[in-house]
């Protein structure tokens, strides 16, 4: 079974400043993609970025990159120029291509940005 | 559009108690999902469905029932509510691969 783990429970930043959130995956398959979602306070999970493991591009969506290492089952979110309104709860999360439609999540890392 | 609709939005119940989320989308999308989210556990699969009249369990199913009679709902039932699952309900639908589309959520307690 596909796991998520996201081993950094709390992350702080200094607004302006860049931080990156860290997410591994455990999977046999070749193809799936790859997930950030963001949770403000408000509880609405927005999606930040999205990622197919067929492409070796790295996506990007305004300041938002990740760092996808296929090889080392690695997908880094990082978040350049913070802004207060990043604070939020970060969750990272896996779906299959191929037959299991379940999307599966990570356990979040909450980030908080210091002004 | 209004997307994905979750009702309640808060629910308090007693030990014992049984109870239905409805979750409806306008989306016409075919997959639809029940997750629960316990604070630093993130975001469990409770069941999901991948069309109308079709049904799957997802990580944590014990306690709860769903249906899905239309491509449109698909409602989680709770039967003999515990304080275990005191937690907030997230229904979401998609299309295919893209993303997940959620609802505002449901907080329970059970007490």
């Amino acid at each position: 079974a596909q796991t998520v783990t996201q081993s950094q429970p709390e992350m702080s930043v200094q607004e302006a400043e860049t931080v990156t959130l860290s997410c591994t995956y455990d999977t046999s398959e070749s193809d799936y993609y790859l997930f950030w979602y963001k949770q403000p306070p408000s509880r609405q999970m927005i999606l930040v970025i999205r990622q197919e493991a067929y492409k070796q591009q790295n996506a990007t969506e305004n300041r938002f990159s990740v760092n996808f290492q296929k090889a080392a089952k690695s997908f880094s979110l990082k978040i350049s120029d913070s802004q207060l309104g990043d604070a939020a709860m970060y969750f990272c999360a896996y779906r299959s291509a191929l037959g299991t439609y379940k999307y599966i999540f990570g356990t979040g890392t909450r980030l908080k940005v210091l002004a | 559009n209004a997307g994905v609709t979750q009702t309640p939005k808060f629910r308090i119940l007693k030990i014992g108690q049984s109870m239905t989320l409805q979750c409806t989308q306008d989306m016409n999308h075919n997959y639809m999902y029940w997750y629960r989210q316990d604070p630093g556990m993130g975001l469990k699969l409770i069941y999901y469905s991948v069309g109308a009249g079709i049904t799957d369990k997802g990580e944590v199913p014990n306690g709860y029932n769903v249906s899905r009679s239309t491509t449109e709902d698909f409602p989680l039932r709770l039967e003999l509510a515990a304080p275990s699952q005191t937690s907030v309900y997230f229904c979401a639908s998609s299309y295919s691969e893209e993303k997940l589309f959620f609802g505002s959520g449901t907080q329970l307690s059970v007490l």
